[in-house]
């Protein structure tokens, strides 16, 4: 599809819960971003992945934080353990090269309660 | 460090004027530098990119200037219209690398 699908659209987890976050990147596009949007318009990267592969992982909180992208599976992010500070929107977003505009999912609100 | 810089402050004008968006940065020198739009509780839209080696870019009614030595880019929506109003979001790539770092964007509201 032409759309970046991220589910689910909400999230609500207790402190010290797990949550699992999911991102259909668009088909054909080899790129994949995570984001993590604290306050309002303060984007912070977390990881890239070229098809499968990590990319950059410089932002991500390695102790909590993991992500994979499978061949045939939508992309994934998960937080073990989470704290009061991972209450955000997390966005995907994807592209077919590096050099191109990014098309950004609708998000996952993650609120730790 | 590496900073971007956008106007906090929303940009109010009158519908049908011109909107001019300011985004400088420093201590990098991006290979090019991306415009996107954000409404709230939506992911942002991209609208543009221009590279290093482009002066300026043009689509429909918007236009993006970059300027290389000021660190400086302009983002201009001619005859601006209230279905504009939106968090308008810059994000040139990270020096060293292609993933582009956002800044925390400017909120412009066009009045009818």
């Amino acid at each position: 599809g032409e759309e970046v699908a991220q589910t689910p659209k909400h999230l609500v987890r207790g402190e010290g819960q797990k949550a699992k976050l999911y991102c259909a990147p668009i088909k054909g596009h080899s790129y994949v971003f995570w984001y993590q949007q604290v306050l309002k318009n303060e984007f912070k990267f977390l990881i890239s992945f070229q098809n499968e592969n990590v990319f950059d992982e410089t932002g991500m909180p390695k102790e909590r934080f993991s992500a994979k992208c499978l061949p045939n599976s939508p992309c994934s992010l998960e937080i073990q353990a989470t704290k009061l500070e991972d209450s955000a929107v997390y966005f995907c977003a994807s592209t077919r090269t590096s050099e191109h505009g990014y098309t950004f999912g609708s998000g996952t609100r993650l609120t730790v309660v | 460090s590496q900073k971007i810089e956008q106007n906090s402050e929303a940009l109010n004008i009158q519908e049908g004027k011109t909107a001019t968006l300011t985004c400088n940065y420093t201590n990098y020198s991006p290979a090019y530098l991306q415009w996107y739009r954000q409404d709230p509780g939506r992911g942002p839209v991209f609208l543009l990119l221009i590279r290093e080696n482009e002066k300026e870019k043009r689509k429909e009614r918007l236009k993006v200037t970059f300027d290389t030595t000021l660190k400086q880019s302009l983002f201009h929506i001619t005859a601006s219209q209230p279905a504009d109003s939106a968090t308008y979001l810059c994000a040139p790539n990270s020096g060293g690398s292609y993933i582009p770092t956002f800044g925390r964007g400017t909120s412009l509201i066009v009045h009818p």
